[in-house]
Parts: structure tokens; C-alpha cells; sequence
């Protein structure tokens, strides 16, 4: 069964310094999808991006976040300098479809990201 | 603006137990309900979904029914064991507010043997 993979599954990084998290989307998906969860807290959007643009971001999502598909099958988040509050599980998701009557998306296993 | 209620954990219960987990929402459009539940240490999965008022979800044994007129969409297992242990998360999806999902704040279920 088709799914949605993550790397790395944990990353550790220092603040002040840049993350690239990765994704790689179900393949014949289009809409693509950056969420986190802070610990202990609910999930929270933060991108989404189709056609190779962003189609919306939340609040959350600054200047010092940037999302790229920079080939056929990856799909990343950059964190340019990276705040203790950054520190949360990244989860990337993708869905066929976005403006249809429901929206499915599938979701990958998560990045944990602590930064220090 | 869009917001899903969930009622807080966790909620701990003796296998073979009913379970009900109650959530809520608040919509500008006509939305797309769903139940995600994350395991320990792993991410999230569908459980179920609804796209419409009356329809019933159901899978694994859990079943949620989409009730526009109480704005609600309450999950039931009627028989819960030790391996359905994790976090549920109640979510929609508006499609005049975008395509993102808004979560509810998530729920604990805890079986005991």
C-alpha cells in the first residue's frame, strides 16, 4: 500500500541553525501538506502547496519557514534559524485531491525535530 | 473561523468496554468530518470519515455519524480492547476555507486489561 515516508525520524539541532526536513508524498498525489504538533498539543497546519506554489499557510508559517519540491517525488520544510519553540513533530502529508467534497489526506510517520 | 471540540482526556476504560469520545464543531461551510488516531510513538492514521449530514463511518469496529443539526460527530466503539490504547483526534476539512484540516485537541484513551 502506497504511503507517505519521512527522513529523518528525529533530528536534533542546535538553535539559530537551518533543518531541512524531508518528505517524500504518494506518487500520484498533488497537494502536499507540512502539520506539526507541539508536545502535548493539537496538530497544527501550517502549508499546503499544489502546482509547485504555496496554495495556503497559517499564522505559523513566517519568513523563516519555506516549503520546495525541488524534484519529482521530495517535498521539504526548511526552517531557516531554528527557535526552541520550533521544537515539535513535523508530520507531512498528500492527498489526490484538494477542492472536492472531502479531502483526504495521508499522513507520514513524523520528524521529531528538538532543538537545543 | 473553523474550530473543532474534543472532549479532554485521558479517558480510561476496562477491555471489552463502551467507549464514547464526543466532538464538536463549528463550520462557515459544509464540511468533512474525520477521526485520525495516532499510536504511541507513530503518526496519524485515518480511522474514519464522513463527508455528509447522516452518513456513518465506520471501521475497525468504531463508527461516528455526521449530525449537522447538533453540529457533532461522536465517536463509538462498542466493545474497546488494549490495542485501541492511543490518541484520537477529531478533524474536519471546509473546502471554503481551504484545504487544510483543523484538528480538535485530541483524547487519551487508555484500556486497561
Amino acid at each position: 500500500e502506497p504511503e507517505v515516508t519521512q527522513t529523518p525520524s528525529h533530528q536534533v539541532t542546535q538553535m539559530g541553525q537551518e533543518v531541512i526536513l524531508r518528505c517524500v508524498p504518494i506518487s500520484n498525489h498533488l497537494y502536499f501538506y507540512w502539520y506539526r504538533q507541539i508536545l502535548g498539543q493539537k496538530v497544527e497546519f501550517l502549508v499546503s502547496f499544489y502546482n509547485n506554489e504555496i496554495s495556503e499557510k497559517s499564522e505559523i508559517f513566517d519568513d523563516q519557514f519555506s516549503v520546495e519540491r525541488p524534484d519529482g517525488s521530495n517535498f521539504t520544510l526548511k526552517i531557516r534559524s531554528t527557535k526552541l519553540e520550533d521544537s515539535a513533530m513535523y508530520f507531512c502529508a498528500s492527498s489526490f485531491k484538494g477542492l472536492a467534497n472531502y479531502n483526504e489526506q495521508f499522513f507520514g510517520p513524523g520528524t521529531r525535530l528538538t532543538v537545543l | 473561523g473553523n474550530s473543532v471540540t474534543q472532549m479532554e482526556g485521558p479517558v480510561t476504560l476496562s477491555e471489552e468496554a463502551f467507549l464514547t469520545i464526543n466532538c464538536t464543531y463549528t463550520a462557515t461551510g459544509y464540511p468533512s468530518l474525520f477521526w485520525y488516531v495516532q499510536y504511541p510513538g507513530e503518526g496519524l492514521q485515518l480511522l474514519l470519515k464522513a463527508t455528509k449530514a447522516d452518513d456513518k463511518g465506520s471501521n475497525k469496529g468504531f463508527e461516528a455519524t455526521y449530525r449537522k443539526e447538533t453540529t457533532s460527530f461522536h465517536l463509538e466503539k462498542g466493545s474497546v480492547q488494549v490495542s485501541d490504547s492511543a490518541v484520537y483526534f477529531c478533524a474536519l476539512s471546509d473546502r471554503d476555507a481551504g484545504n487544510m484540516l483543523t484538528f480538535g485537541g485530541g483524547t487519551r484513551l487508555m484500556v486497561k486489561p
